[in-house]
């Protein structure tokens, strides 16, 4: 079965400083890898996406995947309050040619403080 | 630009009633439709999914079913409510870019709460 395992938080970063979201999955097949950010009673929305080894930059945020180790996370520098919010880790073991579900983390709750 | 919508937003129905969820998507053509279920203290769980009309798997047995009579409307039912059923219910699309890789976007959810 595959497992998707996040550290629940809450993660309390200050305001301008570097947050760190980690991510570790369980199956070696895994082709596609994404965050997503949820606030408070809202739907998911895409944040990243990474799909090979080593990292991907969008403007505050960097996506770091690592196959060998099982291993994604997520870096957001300059934090904001805005920031403040439910961050998912979502694993897609199909690259392609079909549907398949995303397995999801529970989520890591991150807190930037003002 | 591509769209989703779900309705009703939120609904609070009592156990033993039927159900229906509905989510269309505007602004893209075949899509793979999503299903899932967000409890409580539980992570985005997968409940079904479609790549096309009438074609639906289901990835964890239960009393609900889904339906997709047109390429872009996916819909969640139910003969009978639990408990249990409680949740936030999304409904997702993805296609299949360029890069042979698919992205899955979500709608704006609805909000059950089975009495």
């Amino acid at each position: 079965q595959k497992e998707v395992e996040q550290n629940s938080g809450p993660l309390s970063v200050p305001e301008g400083a570097i947050a760190s979201l980690n991510c570790t999955y369980s199956d070696r097949v895994s082709q596609s890898f994404f965050w997503y950010r949820q606030y408070s009673g809202k739907s998911p929305e895409l944040i990243m996406s990474i799909y090979s080894n080593g990292d991907k930059e969008d403007g505050r945020f960097t996506a770091q995947l690592n196959k060998a180790s099982q291993y994604v996370s997520l870096l957001i520098r300059d934090s904001q309050p805005s920031d403040s919010a439910t961050y998912l880790c979502a694993v897609n073991g199909w690259s392609g040619g079909g549907a398949d579900g995303l397995t999801f983390g529970k989520g890591t709750h991150l807190i930037i403080q003002p | 630009s591509q769209t989703i919508h779900q309705w009703p937003a939120t609904l609070v129905q009592p156990v033993g009633s039927p159900l229906s969820l509905e989510c269309t998507v505007e602004g893209t053509s075949n899509p793979n439709l999503y299903w899932y279920r967000q409890a409580a203290g539980r992570g985005l769980q997968l409940l079904f999914y479609s790549v096309g009309i009438g074609q639906i798997s289901s990835e964890v047995p239960q009393n609900l079913s889904a339906s997709r009579p047109q390429d872009r409307q996916f819909i969640l039912s139910s003969k009978k409510l639990l408990l249990s059923d409680s949740g936030f219910y999304l409904c997702a699309w993805s296609v299949e870019g360029t890069s042979g890789k698919e992205t899955q976007y979500f709608g704006p959810g609805t909000r059950l709460l089975v009495l």
